[in-house]
């Protein structure tokens, strides 16, 4: 059964930390995986990886995919408090029309 | 403006009264899906179209029922509510589907509570 695990479940830090929320994923047929960042309302796009090793990179965020270890890691570097939400992790599949999510990781950035 | 919407932002309804969320898209996007959102399991897939009459289960689909007749507008329907699908609905749509790396964008949501 295809999955994607997030970890941790929740974080607390404050302004100005740099934070690593990971991803690990189990899917037959791997053909991308998606960050977003969802605050009060509707989840909104930050990255899409498709390729092991290549950093994608907005601003302070960045993130990578590791197809050999099956996972990806999002950084937030100098953290603010903007930057609280929920960040959840998706796997799209190459042969259906499924969009596996995780759980999310719930930040929580203090001034 | 490009963007999805649901109706309605919010619903309270009984256990049993057949309802209708509606979702439409103005990006001509060809895929459209349904989520449910609930506390700690993160957002599940209940039904997904890849284009006009396709529609294929997702990974909750008991309870719920899905049309794709135009493009731009993918209803989620339940037939007889009951009360554990409380819970926060998302449609979302993407230009192709996940196969294809296209990213979905997301309505706002309707907060549904079935007492």
């Amino acid at each position: 059964e295809d999955k994607v695990v997030q970890s941790p479940l929740s974080l607390v830090v404050h302004e100005g930390d740099t934070v690593t929320l990971n991803c690990s994923y189990e899917v037959t047929n791997f053909r991308s995986l998606l960050w977003y960042k969802q605050e009060k309302k509707a989840p909104t796009f930050l990255f899409m990886l498709t390729s092991s090793g290549i950093e994608k990179k907005s601003g302070r965020l960045s993130s990578i995919l590791d197809k050999k270890e099956l996972f990806s890691i999002l950084n937030i570097t100098a953290t603010q408090t903007g930057d609280s939400a929920i960040y959840l992790c998706a796997i799209g599949s190459s042969n259906t029309g499924k969009l596996i999510f995780g759980q999310g990781t719930t930040l929580q950035v203090k001034p | 403006e490009a963007q999805v919407t649901q109706n309605p932002r919010y619903l309270i309804t009984v256990t049993g009264k057949k309802l209708t969320v509606t979702c439409s898209q103005n990006m001509n996007h060809e895929y459209m899906s349904w989520y449910r959102q609930d506390p700690g399991l993160g957002l599940r897939q209940i039904y997904y179209s890849m284009n006009v009459e396709v529609t294929d289960k997702g990974d909750v689909p008991e309870g719920y029922k899905v049309s794709r007749k135009e493009k731009r507008n993918f209803p989620l329907i339940l037939e007889s509510p009951s009360p554990n699908q409380t819970s926060l609905y998302f449609c979302a749509s993407s230009f192709r589907g996940p196969q294809y790396n296209s990213p979905l964008h997301f309505g706002n949501g309707t907060r549904l509570t079935v007492t």
